[in-house]
């Protein structure tokens, strides 16, 4: 089953903050996130592991909360650049099998 | 080139018809996978692969055939093509250890008509 994302959708203004949720019914291993820019490919932001430990890439960082299996990505003071679609994916279980089950995707979008 | 190319980028075919999505990839990575995209879903996986030889079935497989002979190409064949297969295909690598970061194809867009 798909984790489920939080909010479907978000409209900021430069410089505004923003909070995408992830939250799985399955127990995890690892919850990976991504950005999809319109007609491309999806980007690699960040992966976080069984532990808890908070990861951050510039003004962008998550959480993993391995006991409510879920994950939370944080952007600070957007910039137009994080205009996209962010998706989480999920490793079920509890060690690494390799796959990952995304999530329905949150767009983003972030105005002048 | 260095990387995870699809190929063909654009496919129309007919409804019946059997087609294959090419995915090629030069890093020597062990997993590969198969999602399909559509609008409120997200990314889907159909199929994936953990090496060569070995590969399972992921959330929507129906109507869809994956083989992995070399270690870098994962082709994927859709049988008899349905309409409600049309889509966005993107095909996956990821190291066995490492960062474990997927790394994304280009895409195929397919319509079923």
């Amino acid at each position: 089953q798909q984790p489920v994302q939080s909010p479907q959708a978000v409209i900021l203004r430069e410089g505004e903050d923003a909070v995408i949720n992830c939250s799985s019914s399955k127990a995890l291993y690892s919850v990976h996130w991504y950005r999809q820019k319109h007609g491309e490919a999806p980007v690699f932001l960040m992966i976080l592991l069984k532990g808890g430990e908070q990861k951050g890439h510039e003004k962008i960082s998550a959480s993993f909360n391995e006991k409510k299996q879920q994950s939370s990505l944080y952007l600070t003071a957007s910039q137009l650049s994080y205009s996209g679609t962010y998706f989480c994916g999920t490793g079920e279980g509890s060690s690494n099998t390799g796959k990952l089950i995304f999530g329905q995707g949150t767009t983003l979008q972030v105005k002048p | 080139d260095a990387g995870i190319t699809q190929s063909p980028r654009y496919k129309i075919t007919e409804t019946g018809r059997q087609v294959t999505l090419m995915c090629h990839q030069t890093w020597s990575h062990s997993y590969m996978f198969w999602y399909r995209q559509d609008l409120g879903h997200g990314l889907r996986l159909i199929y994936y692969s953990a090496a060569a030889d070995i590969t399972d079935k992921g959330e929507v497989p129906d109507g869809y055939v994956v083989s992995r002979s070399k270690t870098e190409n994962f082709p994927l064949t859709l049988e008899s093509a349905t309409r409600s297969q049309t889509s966005v295909y993107f095909c996956a690598s990821r190291e066995i250890a490492g960062t474990m970061s997927y790394t994304f194809g280009s895409g195929t867009r397919l319509t079923v008509v």
